[in-house]
């Protein structure tokens, strides 16, 4: 298995330009994170799926993010104008029944 | 606000010795708890977990502490060797809910 794919790696804009982020979980795993790694807060979970419908998203920062889970494949994160305070390592995480949280490798953001 | 804290942002050791990781925790509801390590430029993996029932989980070189009471885990490290360092950070949920992670600890292993 492939694992968590996410593309892409790294993302370089400006601020006011849209940022989407892509995510390709697991094959099977029903449950889907977006976290954001920064240096100040660690690993803060954004949004969380669970078979494609979002459960939790009160750790989405504003309405400048949203993120979408159209099928059990496939996920997207955007930001729309993005910030210079947005710029963080994005994970993306599937969860199989019962198992343990995958991580993707992350997209490394960086709003100038 | 964080419900799992990581206060130490690094920790070195040499190579042979113990490596103790400490983490706490405030939500009482957490009943689950896992240790992942993150390598530069990857995502983190998973190392280890422990329930609310256990007070230590052994797997190899790795061994998790509980204290409910104290609202405390901590991973060690036996012996530690160059390749554990890494990014470790510790996580918890309550009934299967989202994992919370700390902001992890930087572990240096020198020879």
């Amino acid at each position: 298995d492939a694992g968590v794919i996410q593309s892409p790696r790294h993302e370089v804009t400006e601020m006011g330009q849209e940022v989407t982020l892509r995510c390709k979980p697991i094959s099977g795993h029903n449950s889907l994170f977006w976290y954001r790694q920064t240096m100040m807060r660690g690993l803060e979970l954004l949004i969380y799926f669970n078979n494609n419908v979002p459960i939790d998203d009160s750790g989405m920062p504003e309405d400048r993010f949203s993120a979408k889970m159209p099928n059990a494949s496939f996920s997207t994160l955007k930001i729309q104008p993005s910030e210079p305070r947005d710029s963080a390592v994005y994970f993306c995480a599937s969860l199989p029944p019962g198992g343990e949280l995958f991580f993707g490798e992350g997209s490394r953001l960086t709003v100038l | 606000d964080q419900q799992v804290k990581q206060n130490s942002p690094s920790l070195s050791v040499q190579e042979g010795r113990i490596s103790i990781l400490n983490c706490d925790y405030t939500n009482s509801m957490f009943d689950y708890f896992l240790w992942y390590k993150k390598y530069p430029a990857e995502g983190p993996t998973f190392l280890i977990s422990i329930s609310s029932i256990k007070d230590k989980n052994e797997d190899g070189r790795f061994t998790v502490f509980l204290n409910k009471s104290a609202k405390h885990l901590s991973l060690h490290i036996v012996p530690s060797q160059p390749g554990d360092s890494a990014v470790y950070f510790c996580a918890a949920s309550a009934s299967g809910d989202a994992l919370n992670f700390g902001k992890g600890t930087s572990l240096l292993v020198t020879p």
